[in-house]
């Protein structure tokens, strides 16, 4: 299947810093990406769906303002904690669509966040 | 809201059991999707389901779309121990209606196999 890379795979930082976390895909163009977040032995919960030069769509009980979301190229999307507080402390993953069907949307590897 | 409950939320098998878990929901889904995620690693899709009734295998992996749309189980063939993992379905959420390919997970199955 394509491939999807996620930069960090982990990071620590201070309480109060920003983090940007990086998802490319590698050999394919992708029209939307989307962000989730997980919990420790917890399922997998959508943040944002973005698509390349248009603003991100959040879901409900996401902000904003915290997790700013850029999708400047068909093959970048990044997604950035601001001000993190411990609470941000999570494992986000995010995916790449290529096409029309679900069964073309790929997983990066995820990136463990740790807000100390 | 939709919400895709999954069980048993975890289970020891022994190696070369046959495994089976499932998901149901109170919507209808048009869609099934069964994912395993290993430690430490984003989810890989294994079998996708598209039609109520469809039966799809992938090697040992075999997954049904319940008549109702609103399940689907998956049976896992004589296990092994890279099988161990947690196993998720999801679905495209009914926001945008559908159509962006959001998708919703369900609370997973943690598969450990004994030694």
């Amino acid at each position: 299947g394509a491939v999807v890379s996620q930069h960090p795979s982990r990071v620590i930082c201070k309480s109060g810093t920003s983090v940007k976390i990086e998802c490319r895909s590698l050999d394919f163009q992708a029209t939307t990406m989307f962000w989730y977040r997980q919990f420790p032995k917890q399922s997998l919960m959508l943040m944002a769906t973005s698509n390349e030069g248009s603003k991100a769509t959040y879901e409900q009980g996401v902000e904003k303002d915290k997790f700013l979301i850029n999708h400047a190229s068909l093959t970048l999307s990044t997604l950035t904690v601001t001000s993190a507080h411990p609470e941000d402390s999570s494992f986000y993953i995010c995916s790449a669509k290529s096409g029309n069907f679900y069964t073309e949307a790929f997983f990066g590897q995820g990136t463990r966040l740790t807000v100390v | 809201g939709q919400q895709l409950n999954q069980s048993p939320q975890s289970m020891f098998i022994q190696e070369g059991e046959d495994v089976s878990m499932n998901c149901t929901s109170s919507s209808i889904f048009n869609t099934w999707l069964w994912y395993k995620q290993d430690p430490g690693e984003g989810p890989v899709l294994l079998i996708a389901l598209y039609k109520a009734g469809e039966l799809t295998s992938n090697g040992r992996l075999t997954a049904q779309f319940g008549i109702t749309r609103k399940d689907s189980f998956l049976n896992i063939s004589a296990s092994i121990p890279s099988d161990v993992g947690i196993y998720f379905c999801a679905g495209p959420s009914l926001d945008y209606g559908g159509s962006q390919g959001n998708l919703i997970f369900g609370k997973g199955t943690k598969l450990s196999v004994k030694p």
